[in-house]
């Protein structure tokens, strides 16, 4: 399967402790997108790599959130201090920016739980 | 607030035609899109239209689009139970996909 992969899928973890989910994007693709999503909610744009430059971060990225794409490929999205409200699901997506590439591809999700 | 919205619950029989209702704000959006979330995975992507263009059907899936109204339609024909499933709608706007809250539809045997 080349499609989207996310790694851990589920992930528990204590308040205040940090957590790394990582992405692998489709491989021709060089544009990759990280989402959250809460239970009863669409999915809420957190930010947007080109290759490996970060090119656009939400609001909803606060300090304690960061994300990088250090070689163009696989990205890490890191949260640290972790807070209750910080438990949702964290998906990644990636687009091909090539031709009429347009389409958005997700991959099955992070889902974090902060106890 | 969302920019997109749709309405919360949709309730089928089997073998009936489910219709699902979007509206959008953002008449410069190029592409629209519907993808579909089962219980804890992720979104698969059912369909997408261009802007300027007014119909898509793939297989029992029709999409419509008003661009007038800022409206998008998803018809399923003879929907089935392995239809439930949460519907997004979706528009993307420069590099930003953003979606609606989801229309939860039920079909009943």
């Amino acid at each position: 399967d080349t499609g989207v992969s996310q790694n851990p899928r589920h992930k528990i973890t204590k308040r205040g402790q940090n957590v790394t989910f990582r992405c692998d994007p489709i491989s021709e693709h060089n544009r990759l997108y990280w989402y959250r999503q809460t239970l009863g909610q669409g999915p809420e744009f957190l930010t947007y790599f080109q290759n490996e430059a970060q090119l656009e971060k939400s609001r909803l990225l606060s300090d304690r959130f960061s994300a990088e794409r250090p070689k163009g490929s696989f990205s890490t999205l890191e949260i640290q201090r972790t807070e209750q409200g910080d438990s949702a699901m964290y998906l990644c997506a990636s687009r091909s920016g090539r031709g009429r590439g347009n389409t958005i591809y997700f991959g099955e999700g992070s889902w974090l739980t902060v106890v | 607030g969302e920019d997109v919205e749709q309405s919360l619950f949709l309730s089928v029989r089997e073998g009936d035609s489910s219709v699902i209702n979007c509206t959008y704000t953002d008449s410069s959006s190029t592409y629209l899109y519907w993808y579909k979330q089962e219980p804890g995975a992720g979104l698969q992507l059912l369909t997408y239209i261009f802007s300027n263009m007014d119909m898509k059907q793939d297989q029992r899936l029709t999409v419509l689009l008003n661009k007038k109204d800022k409206h998008l339609s998803l018809r399923i024909a003879d929907t089935q139970t392995g239809d439930s499933a949460i519907y997004f709608c979706a528009e993307i706007i420069n590099n930003d996909m953003r979606f609606g809250a989801g229309t939860r539809l039920t079909v009943k045997p």
